[in-house]
């Protein structure tokens, strides 16, 4: 069975602070991979997508970078933290070769800037 | 640009009535549209997708409404529940980038009983 998880579960960092979070999938080789980013009782964003290692598709910019560092893996991070970045953020993976049909998401992290 | 726009941003219905949940959507390329539902504190799970090619996708008590022409489709919840009490986001992809799923705002259905 596949099993994802994200890391922290929640930060509060200062703003302009570093930010880094995780994303590990395991049961499933070479994934799709995203990230999405929700507003408190907002709608779902799409930040990044990754179709294989090493490789990064950015979808909006919002000052926050990803990188896929092993076929399981994902990160999402930024050097200085935005009032604006709080949020929830969430990883999901699909299919290889099924695009953003069906995402199974992890259970989140919740990021909480002051 | 807003590619999915839904509606209604709330709705409450009595426990054995039909939800029913809109939205639309701008790109005239994309060619999968699915529903999601995600109960408070939870992550968004998907419920029931369709495309393009049937315009009436059924599972269960959840059905799909496709309108290719006027580019709309709704997801109408029959036989409402207080377990179906969530946030439901439609959402839409295809078109040049099928790894792109851009979601709607939700709808907060809650169902009294």
């Amino acid at each position: 069975a596949q099993t994802i998880h994200q890391w922290p579960v929640a930060e509060i960092k200062a703003v302009g602070s570093p930010l880094s979070l995780g994303c590990t999938i395991k049961g499933k080789s070479s994934p799709n991979l995203y990230w999405y980013w929700q507003a408190t009782g907002g709608t779902l964003q799409q930040l990044f997508y990754s179709i294989t290692v090493g490789q990064v598709e950015s979808v909006v910019q919002l000052n926050l970078s990803a990188s896929r560092p092993k076929d399981d893996q994902f990160i999402l991070s930024t050097e200085k933290l935005l009032l604006s970045h709080s949020g929830f953020y969430l990883c999901a993976w699909s299919l290889w070769g099924g695009g953003a049909e069906t995402l199974y998401f992890g259970s989140g992290t919740r990021l909480t800037v002051l | 640009q807003q590619q999915v726009r839904q509606s209604p941003q709330s709705l409450t219905v009595w426990e054995g009535e039909t939800a029913i949940l809109n939205c639309s959507y701008e790109d005239s390329t994309f060619d999968y549209f699915p529903w999601y539902h995600q109960f408070p504190g939870e992550s968004p799970a998907l419920l029931i997708a369709i495309r393009p090619v049937s315009n009436k996708k059924e599972d269960g008590r959840f059905t799909i409404f496709f309108n290719k022409r006027e580019k709309k489709f709704s997801l109408h919840i029959a036989d409402s529940q207080p377990g179906d009490s969530a946030t439901y986001f439609c959402a839409a992809s295809g078109g040049s980038n099928y790894n792109v799923l851009y979601f709607g705002s939700g709808t907060k259905l809650t169902v009294e009983p």
